[in-house]
């Protein structure tokens, strides 16, 4: 299967702690998107990488968030010391550029849900 | 804050029947998608309008985009049961955010 993946699917926490979430994109999709959905509501965007670089951050990322793509491929999502709002699910997606020219349209993993308790 | 409001949150049709979703939206824009979600799952594409565009087929689904209004709407003919889900409009201009509305949930009755 060579869509995007997002590992884990699931996770339960305790408040206070961190977690650390990860996305495997469609391989050569350089633009990838961070989201995050809670119960009854579409997707929040957080944060944007081109490639390795993160281009845009939502005020919704606050200093407890952080989201790095180091070589350009996975990209990986922390929360630190986190709060029972953090409850959502976090959605990553990708998108490619084929010969110069951006693809807006995004291909979604699963989605990583997590409860903080 | 979400830029893009989907009217109405919930509808509820008989198979066969068609459904209509309706979507505004805040700022001027580069381009519109759909997204369709099921119950627990990530979103999948269904079709992206261009601010140039006016109207879009993609098999039974059948998107208007007016720019005047700011709104849009996703038309699905002969809908199935296969169809029950959350549609969600997507606005995006840079490319490199993108805001969803509340989405639309749709129940389709076999």
């Amino acid at each position: 299967d060579t869509g995007v993946s997002q590992d884990p699917r699931h996770k339960i926490t305790k408040r206070g702690q961190n977690v650390t979430f990860r996305c495997d994109p469609i391989s050569e999709h350089n633009r990838l998107y961070w989201y995050r959905q809670t119960l009854g509501q579409g997707p929040e965007f957080l944060t944007y990488f081109q490639n390795e670089a993160q281009l845009e951050k939502s005020r919704l990322l606050s200093d407890r968030f952080s989201a790095e793509r180091p070589k350009g491929s996975f990209s990986t999502l922390e929360i630190q010391r986190t709060e029972q709002g953090d409850s959502a699910m976090y959605l990553c997606a990708s998108s490619p550029n084929i010969a110069g020219v951006n693809y807006y349209e995004q291909y979604f993993g699963p989605g990583t849900r997590l409860t903080v308790t | 804050s979400q830029q893009g409001e989907e009217d109405p949150q919930a509808l509820s049709i008989q198979e066969g029947e068609n459904a209509t979703m309706n979507c505004s939206y805040k700022t001027s824009i580069n381009n519109l998608q759909w997204y369709r979600q099921n119950s627990g799952r990530g979103l999948v594409h269904l079709i992206l309008i261009r601010s140039n565009e006016r109207e879009k087929h993609s098999g039974r689904l059948r998107v208007t985009l007016d720019t005047s209004k700011k709104s849009s709407s996703l038309l699905i003919t002969a809908s199935r049961a296969a169809d029950t889900a959350s549609y969600f409009c997507a606005t995006g201009n840079t490319g490199n955010q993108f805001y969803f509305g509340t989405g639309t949930s749709l129940t389709v009755i076999p």
